[in-house]
């Protein structure tokens, strides 16, 4: 199946400071979608993208569809001690009737004060 | 809007008991809804595709018989873990598809499950 590797697992920033993390497939996707889960809660979605190339942003947050379709990139501007928490990259299958999403292992962001 | 419910948000019960869980779509009408388990510091992993009026999709490795799951109506779907053991403790969350129909899933806020 479509396996999505996301990186970096974790990071540790200054607040105020810029975030930038990816995520890559062996497999093209037609979906690219970003979400945030804080903890003890279900993942929030941030920002879908539906077209290679695509870039989108929402606020502070920034996500890009690769051209290639094989991987994503998403940014979080001027960090904030709120974005704190783990960022998920997933789409769905491109090929059968399935519409189930393949998460990426995550990125735990942290903000320090 | 899309906004999707799950109650009880936490469950401790004692092992050899039923826990059903309940997922709503609390906007939109939502033929397909899925159920993910997650363990600490992992990532989710799908359990299960819950089609209404059907009998739900079950992943590889995923007991049905264990995991029951009924998708009554379009805003419904009830995971049912039962029997269940300590090792079946996990933040379970479910997810329903955007009414667009666009790929994009909303998910409930989870449900902590502790068996004893």
């Amino acid at each position: 199946g479509q396996q999505l590797n996301q990186s970096p697992q974790s990071m540790f920033i200054q607040e105020g400071e810029d975030v930038s993390m990816n995520c890559t497939s062996s497999s093209i996707f037609n979906t690219w979608l970003w979400y945030k889960q804080d903890p003890g809660e279900g993942p929030v979605l941030l920002i879908a993208l539906y077209k290679a190339g695509e870039l989108t942003s929402n606020g502070r947050l920034t996500a890009q569809f690769g051209i290639t379709r094989k991987d994503s990139f998403l940014n979080i501007s001027a960090s904030i001690p709120s974005d704190v928490g783990i960022y998920f990259c997933a789409g769905p299958p491109t090929s059968g009737s399935a519409r189930q999403l393949t998460f990426g292992s995550g990125t735990q962001l942290t903000v320090l004060p | 809007g899309a906004v999707v419910s799950q109650h009880p948000s936490w469950v401790i019960c004692k092992s050899g008991t039923s826990v059903k869980i309940e997922c709503r779509s609390l906007d939109f009408q939502a033929t397909t809804m899925f159920w993910y388990r997650q363990f600490p510091k992992q990532s989710l992993m799908l359990m299960a595709t819950s089609n209404e009026g059907s009998k739900a999709t079950y992943e590889q490795g995923v007991e049905k018989d264990k995991f029951l799951i009924n998708h009554a109506s379009l805003t419904l779907s009830t995971l049912t873990v039962t029997s269940a053991h300590p090792e079946d403790s996990s933040f379970y969350i479910c997810s329903a598809e955007s009414p667009a129909g666009s790929d994009t899933q909303y998910f409930g806020p989870g449900t902590r499950l502790t068996v004893l």
